[in-house]
């Protein structure tokens, strides 16, 4: 089965650019998505087909992929973006998660 | 604007059917391009995809679940329902309902908490 795989966790100063990555098996084929989750919220999509931002997402969310590697970029991190992040793609119609990055901002 | 709401038990027994119901308004079941999928989390876990039903009906499912899920819909009621036959404690957790595709889940419902105990 498929599988996609994220660092558990990765830290960022206020301010700064942090990136968040997800790899997997020729991930640049499976449109990832990424999403947010704060405590006690439900997921929130921030990037759909690798690098599209729905509406009402901050330009400071950014998402590219490249052969097996997905990236999530946050420039300008804020404390409100202190959060728990999934990757997300699909494999032989099979919607698949990856583990998570919880995103401290110290 | 679009919203979509889950409910259903909060306590099920082992080896017991599981019925689960999402509310959806500000759009058609059967709008093009976008569906109604189910998903669930365990605390401290990623979210799981369980399974999604397109604006043609057709129906897709987790390939570890698929023997004991069965997603429907009622576009009178613009309602989708979740049922998960016989449950155990690891199907336990918060269950999502969420409009989208495979390509993204672009909104989610609050999420409704059920488990699973004798």
């Amino acid at each position: 089965s498929y599988e996609l795989t994220q660092s558990p966790s990765v830290s960022v100063s206020p301010g700064q650019t942090v990136s968040i990555t997800c790899s997997g098996h020729k991930l640049e084929d499976k449109y990832a998505c990424w999403y947010q989750q704060r405590p006690g919220q439900s997921p929130l999509l921030l990037i759909h087909q690798h690098n599209r931002r729905p509406s009402g997402i901050p330009e400071r969310f950014s998402g590219s992929t490249s052969g097996n590697t997905a990236t999530l970029t946050i420039s300008g991190t804020q404390s409100m973006d202190e959060a728990d992040y999934y990757c997300q793609a699909w494999d032989s119609s099979t919607v698949v998660f990856g583990g998570g990055t919880r995103l401290t901002v110290l | 604007q679009i919203t979509l709401k889950e409910s259903g038990p909060t306590l099920v027994k082992p080896t017991q059917t599981l019925t689960l119901t999402c509310t959806c308004s500000g759009f058609s079941l059967t709008a093009s391009g976008m569906g109604v999928g189910w998903l669930r989390q365990s605390p401290g876990e990623a979210p799981e995809w369980l399974a999604l039903i397109y604006w043609d009906d057709d129906r897709r499912y987790s390939p570890s679940l698929k023997n004991r899920l069965t997603i429907t819909r009622d576009t009178s009621k613009n309602l989708v329902v979740l049922t998960v036959s016989n449950v155990s404690p690891l199907d336990t957790g918060t269950y999502y309902c969420a409009r989208g595709s495979v390509l993204g889940f672009h909104v989610w419902g609050p999420g409704t908490t059920v488990s699973v105990s004798s």
